[in-house]
């Protein structure tokens, strides 16, 4: 079945250091979410890519999708305490609706 | 608009008892999904709906069964619970396939 898989597990980085998380699908995706979650609270939508190759920015924050529509990343630069949470990417298959996370990439932030 | 709200909060089961978690959108949201989240694994998909009257198999379905009654309602049923479904559950909606998820709160469920 479709699988998607994010690395890394956790990344620690001192404030101001830059920070990437990846993620990988077994199939093709129709589009590809990327969330938010941070400590004791529940998943908040960061954003969406739909198209090949598509690369969008939130201020700080990069979201770039794969020219194969399978993998995908999120650069954060310049990071700051208020980053810190779990990331998760979130791939949609076209044929079956699923919507699949991977398993997250958890951020910590020293100041 | 209180958007997607999971109903109970916490709870403490003995293995073996039954219950029934609540998940209930004021968005007219076709889609409808249930998740557990679990430390170093993500979010993994249960079960979830495309419509009412509609339910599909997620990722980890075993040992869950839900119901799609009412368009607003998705609910979760555990027949026998087992400390491996100690988890913190949650309920997400969407208009359709490719949009925006929107979550619930959580459920933290802890069985004994």
């Amino acid at each position: 079945g479709q699988q998607v898989m994010q690395i890394p597990q956790y990344q620690h980085v001192q404030e101001g250091e830059d920070f990437t998380t990846y993620c990988n699908s077994s199939t093709t995706l129709s589009n590809i979410q990327w969330y938010k979650q941070r400590p004791g609270g529940h998943p908040v939508f960061l954003i969406q890519l739909v198209k090949s190759g598509e690369v969008k920015k939130q201020k700080r924050l990069t979201f770039q999708f794969g020219e194969a529509k399978k993998n995908s990343s999120l650069h954060i630069t310049a990071t700051q305490t208020t980053d810190v949470g779990t990331y998760f990417c979130a791939g949609r298959s076209s044929n079956t609706g699923k919507l699949i996370f991977g398993q997250g990439t958890t951020l910590q932030v020293k100041p | 608009n209180a958007g997607v709200t999971q109903t109970p909060k916490f709870r403490v089961l003995k293995t073996g008892q039954s219950m029934t978690l609540l998940c209930a959108q004021d968005m007219n949201h076709e889609y409808m999904y249930w998740y557990r989240q679990d430390p170093g694994m993500g979010l993994r998909l249960i079960h979830y709906s495309v419509g009412e009257g509609t339910t599909a198999k997620g990722e980890v379905p075993d040992g869950y069964n839900v119901s799609r009654l009412k368009k607003q309602n998705f609910l979760l049923g555990l027949e026998s619970a087992a400390p491996s479904q100690t988890s913190v559950y949650f309920c997400a909606s969407n208009i359709q396939g490719s949009t925006e998820a929107f979550f619930g709160q959580g459920t933290r469920l802890t069985v004994v």
